[in-house]
This record gives structure tokens, C-alpha cells and sequence, in this order.
């Protein structure tokens, strides 16, 4: 088995700043993804990313950037944080070949902007 | 454009009673379905998944589902619940081969009662 490690769990930024999460997979998976989730609205897709150095956005990409730098990490930035924002992010991995759909996710991290 | 919905937004039940949480889908093709489950402070869980074939499918932990093309529904069933099954389960969509086109839904969080 392997394993999504999602760093911090949490963080707290001011207006205006900029900050990044991290995520690291030991499937040796080609895709990965970041989604935001938010109370009452589900999951959406901010950016994914098929392999090493590609970069796709979602539907909710606007405000982010993201880096895939190697095969196991992705990374995801807000560039500017905005005042009384709070949502968890998760980051997820899958294989093609594997199935649409099977996806595996980290445990999440959690902002809030104060 | 696809959707999912979960009409209901939160289900109670007592240990040992049967459970059914509602999925019902938009898309005029045919779709693959799945039901991902999201434990207390952890990321989300495949319990299932449906590509073709026999409607009803098979997942993790009893947990069961049924495909309805007529309906477009994907429901989801167990038995008897046990206090470990509280959660939040999510039915999604995909409507392609690619892991990246999944529409999820809002989520249904269930409690269960000793």
C-alpha cells in the first residue's frame, strides 16, 4: 500500500499572504490533484497534474498556483489569502490504467484566514 | 453538464438499523458511479464503484449499491450499521475514462446512534 502525506494539517495565514501546502504520494502514481472543500458545496477540482512538470487547471483555479517539481509531490499556493476564508484542501493521486474515478486522498489541510 | 445529488444533507440512525442514502444523477450517456466515504479527520475512502453489468455492486465494510439508469440513481445500502460507519459519504460521477472529470456531490453525513 502507499500512502498521501498532506503538510501542515494546519495553517493559519493573514489577508493578503501567501501560502503554501504540500503533498507527497509513495504510489509512485502519474496523476495528482487538489481540491478544495468547503461546507455545503462538495469538492472541486483547483489543479491537477498528469506528470512530472505538468500543470492543468480546474474549475476553481483563479487565486492559485501549483508545482510538480518531482513524480511524488505537488504543490499548491494560495497567492493571496483572503480575509475570513476558511476550507480544507486535499490532495489525491491515481493511475491511469487503474479506472476512472480511484482516486486516493490525504487527510486534508485545513486554513483559515484571519 | 453533469450533476449529482444527495437530497439528504444528514441521515440519523440507530446501531444496528438498516441504512440508505439517496444519489441521484444528471448525464444522458452512461456513467460510472462511485461512493467514496470520508471518516472524522481523515481523507475520502473509495467504498465502491460501478463501471457496468450487474446494477447492484458490491463495496467494503457490507456496504452495498444499486444502479438505476431509469431513475438515474445510484443508492447506497448496508444492512445493519454499526457506530464506526458515522461519516460523510459522497456519490460521484465521472462521465469519462479520466480521473480528473469527476463531479462529486454534496455529501451526506450520517450518525449513528448507540
Amino acid at each position: 500500500g502507499g500512502i498521501i502525506t498532506q503538510t501542515p494539517k494546519f495553517l493559519i495565514g493573514q489577508e493578503g499572504q501567501k501560502l503554501t501546502l504540500k503533498c507527497q504520494q509513495n504510489f509512485n502514481h502519474d496523476t495528482m490533484y487538489w481540491y478544495r472543500q468547503d461546507s455545503g458545496k462538495g469538492l472541486r477540482l483547483i489543479y491537477y497534474s498528469i506528470t512530472e512538470n505538468d500543470l492543468q487547471k480546474g474549475d476553481l483555479s483563479e487565486g492559485y498556483d501549483a508545482s510538480r517539481e518531482k513524480k511524488s509531490s505537488f504543490s499548491l499556493t494560495v497567492t493571496s489569502a483572503q480575509k475570513n476564508e476558511m476550507a480544507v484542501f486535499l490532495c489525491a493521486s491515481s493511475q491511469p490504467g487503474q479506472g476512472p474515478g480511484q482516486l486516493y486522498f490525504g487527510e486534508g489541510s485545513k486554513l483559515t484566514v484571519l | 453538464a453533469q450533476s449529482v445529488t444527495q437530497p439528504d444533507a444528514r441521515v440519523t440512525v440507530s446501531e444496528g438499523a438498516s441504512l440508505q442514502l439517496r444519489c441521484k444523477y444528471s448525464y444522458s450517456g452512461t456513467p460510472y458511479l462511485f461512493w467514496y466515504v470520508q471518516y472524522p479527520r481523515q481523507g475520502l475512502q473509495l467504498l465502491l464503484k460501478y463501471y457496468s453489468g450487474d446494477p447492484v455492486v458490491q463495496g467494503v465494510n457490507g456496504f452495498e449499491a444499486e444502479f438505476s439508469k431509469s431513475n438515474s440513481s445510484f443508492h447506497l445500502r448496508k444492512a445493519s450499521v454499526h457506530w464506526s460507519d458515522s461519516a460523510v459519504y459522497f456519490c460521484v460521477l465521472s462521465v469519462n475514462n479520466y480521473a480528473q472529470g469527476l463531479t462529486f456531490g454534496l455529501g451526506t453525513r450520517v450518525s449513528v446512534f448507540p
